[in-house]
């Protein structure tokens, strides 16, 4: 059975940082790529990164360029998500998500539960 | 960027009865990259349709996928109480972005 299973969410004051991880069970880990999408509080999806099976390639939507850095343990089969300078508007709860390819190019197959992230003085 | 617009807003129908959802496209998309995605309270979503008409693995047959260029439509046929949900449309021709959703809710 697929499994996603986020963690490392949580409270944290705007312009600080926060590590999100997703552990993966139940496939070949290194055939696809793991995305990152998010959901503000009441709101709608928005598609927020993606790594490749190797690890090799990343990918980032505009609104996180530059803060926020995906990465990839294999032998752990995890991904990660290290958020900085983080602000109000990315509260939201990030799910991990499975992906055919990497890029944006491709539909999310499986979904992990999800992990709140609070960006609040 | 490519914006997406569901509509209706929410639709209220009863068990048995069919539902058909609209997703309409800013600019011509690709119909292998548009997929539909159901989202119940609390729950991560769920990959339906991708490819615009390909069910995912395990999706009752009760869940069609159609459209090309810029207007989609999900139906579902004879709604089970399960089928009361959130749906979203996702293009990802160019870049990847989400509708805003439709609710079916228990008339």
């Amino acid at each position: 059975e697929v499994q996603l299973v986020e963690s490392g969410g949580g409270l944290v004051k705007p312009g600080g940082s926060l590590r999100l991880a997703c552990a993966a069970s139940g496939f070949s880990f290194t055939s696809y790529s793991i995305n990152w999408v998010r959901q503000a509080p009441g709101k709608g999806l928005e598609w927020v990164s993606s790594v490749s099976g190797s690890g090799s390639y990343v990918f980032y939507a505009d609104s996180v360029k530059g803060r926020f850095t995906i990465s990839r343990d294999n032998a752990k089969k995890s991904v990660y998500l290290q958020m900085n300078s983080l602000r109000v508007e990315d509260t939201a709860v990030y799910y991990c998500a499975r992906a055919p390819v990497a890029g944006t190019h491709t539909h999310f197959d499986y979904w992990g539960q999800g992990s709140l992230v609070t960006v609040s003085s | 960027e490519i914006v997406l617009t569901q509509s209706p807003g929410t639709l209220s129908l009863s068990p048995g009865e069919s539902a058909t959802l609209f997703c309409r496209a800013s600019q011509s998309i690709s119909s292998s990259y548009l997929a539909w995605y159901q989202q119940k309270p609390g729950q991560a979503p769920r990959l339906l349709i991708s490819g615009t008409s390909s069910r995912a693995t395990g999706i009752a047959d009760r869940f069609s996928g159609s459209g090309s260029g810029t207007e989609f439509t999900l139906t579902i046929s004879r709604l089970e109480p399960e089928d009361f949900a959130v749906y979203y449309c996702h293009q990802y021709d160019s870049s990847s972005t989400f509708g805003q959703g439709t609710k079916v809710e228990i008339k």
